[in-house]
Parts: structure tokens; sequence; C-alpha cells
């Protein structure tokens, strides 16, 4: 199994710009997060999805924040425009049905705006 | 407002010692608590869980210890080894209410020295 897969790894950009973040989670998984890590807040829930539909969207920051699962196997998180107070790790996680407090995490996006 | 903390940013312990860290909470309808452990570049993975109707959960040089009067739970690591070092999340979820968010702390960050 190759496990939550995230791209890309790491992301510089300028203020102003664009980021889309990707996620594929574990084949089977239906619950699907997204979260933030920074050092001041630690890792903070910026929404999640069951079964491609999002449940939970009140950890994303603001406006600029969108995020979508158009399928079972494919997640973006999109920041538009980037700011460089967004500048953290972004990581994507899924979990098995009934088992949803055990997440798999993926590698995380470093993502540092300019 | 952090409901879920961890007081000590970081911890170093001799190899072969123990290592205790410790995670606070302030919501009284959480009822079951996990611990991830972190290394640089990676995601977080999940080492040990507790449920609120217990008080102690081992898993071989692993033991998380919940105080529900005292809203706290520790990880204790024995005996420590060099492979250990990494950052350690609490996590704590109203799992038997149907919520599927977990909250994080901020993360304790282990070194393990020869």
């Amino acid at each position: 199994d190759a496990g939550v897969i995230q791209s890309p790894r790491h992301e510089v950009t300028e203020m102003g710009q664009e980021v889309t973040l990707r996620c594929k989670p574990i084949s089977g998984h239906d619950y699907l997060f997204w979260y933030r890590q920074t050092m001041m807040r630690g890792l903070e829930l910026l929404i999640y999805f069951n079964n491609n539909v999002p449940i939970d969207d009140s950890g994303m920051p603001e406006d600029r924040f969108s995020a979508k699962m158009p399928n079972a196997s494919f997640s973006t998180l999109k920041i538009q425009p980037s700011e460089p107070r967004d500048s953290a790790v972004y990581f994507c996680a899924s979990s098995l049905p009934g088992h949803y407090n055990e997440q798999f995490f993926g590698p995380g996006t470093r993502l540092t705006v300019l | 407002d952090q409901q879920v903390k961890q007081n000590s940013p970081s911890l170093s312990v001799q190899e072969g010692r123990i290592s205790i860290l410790n995670c606070d909470y302030t919501n009284s309808m959480f009822d079951y608590f996990l611990w991830y452990k972190k290394y640089p570049a990676e995601g977080p993975t999940f080492l040990i869980s507790i449920s609120s109707i217990k008080d102690k959960n081992e898993d071989g040089r692993f033991t998380v210890f919940l105080n529900k009067s005292a809203k706290h739970l520790s990880l204790h690591i024995v005996p420590s080894q060099p492979g250990d070092s990494a950052v350690y999340f609490c996590a704590a979820s109203e799992f038997f209410y149907n919520t599927d968010k977990l909250i994080f702390g901020t993360g304790t960050r282990l070194q393990v020295f020869p």
C-alpha cells in the first residue's frame, strides 16, 4: 500500500499567487482530513470530508482557503491569494470506516509564501 | 483556545531511562485520546490510544495513563531509545458522541541521547 500521497512536497510562491495542494488518500478510506502545522498552534484541522462530502470546514481560516474532493481518490486544498502568514506544513490524512480516530497521514507539503 | 495542551515543547532523556510526556485537556466531553509520533519530513504516525473507560493502556515500551478527574494524560516510554527521538502529539476526540474530529496539541520534541 502506497499510503497517503501528497504533492508537491515543497512549494515556494510569492504573495498573491494561487497555490494548489493535492492529496490522494489510501484506497478504501472514506474520511479525508486537511491539517496545517505551525509552531504556535501545532496541528490544526482545516476541513474534513466523509465519502467526498465536506462535513466540517470550521477550521478553514478565511475565504481565501477552499477544498474540494471530486472523487474518492483525490482532494485539493487551494489558497487564493496566498499570504506570507500561510507559510506552514500542510498535511492530508485519511482513515478507515469505523476507525476514524486512527488517521494515516501523508508526508506533508511545506509551503513558503514570500 | 487550545483544548489540548502540551506545555513542554521539548524533553531530553538519556538512553535507557524513562521518558514521560504530558498532555492536558479542557473539554470534559473528550472520551478518546491518542498519541502520534512525527519524524522530520514525515507525517505523524499513530502510536497508541486510550478510551475514557480505561486509565491505562500498554503496548510494548509505550504506556499511556489517563486521569479523567485531572483531565490529564501522559505517555511513558521505557526504556527510551535513540530511535524514539521525534515530536510527539497528543490528540483527543469526542468519539462516542459521533464526532469525527481529532484535536491535537502543539507537540513535544523528545530527544534521547546516548
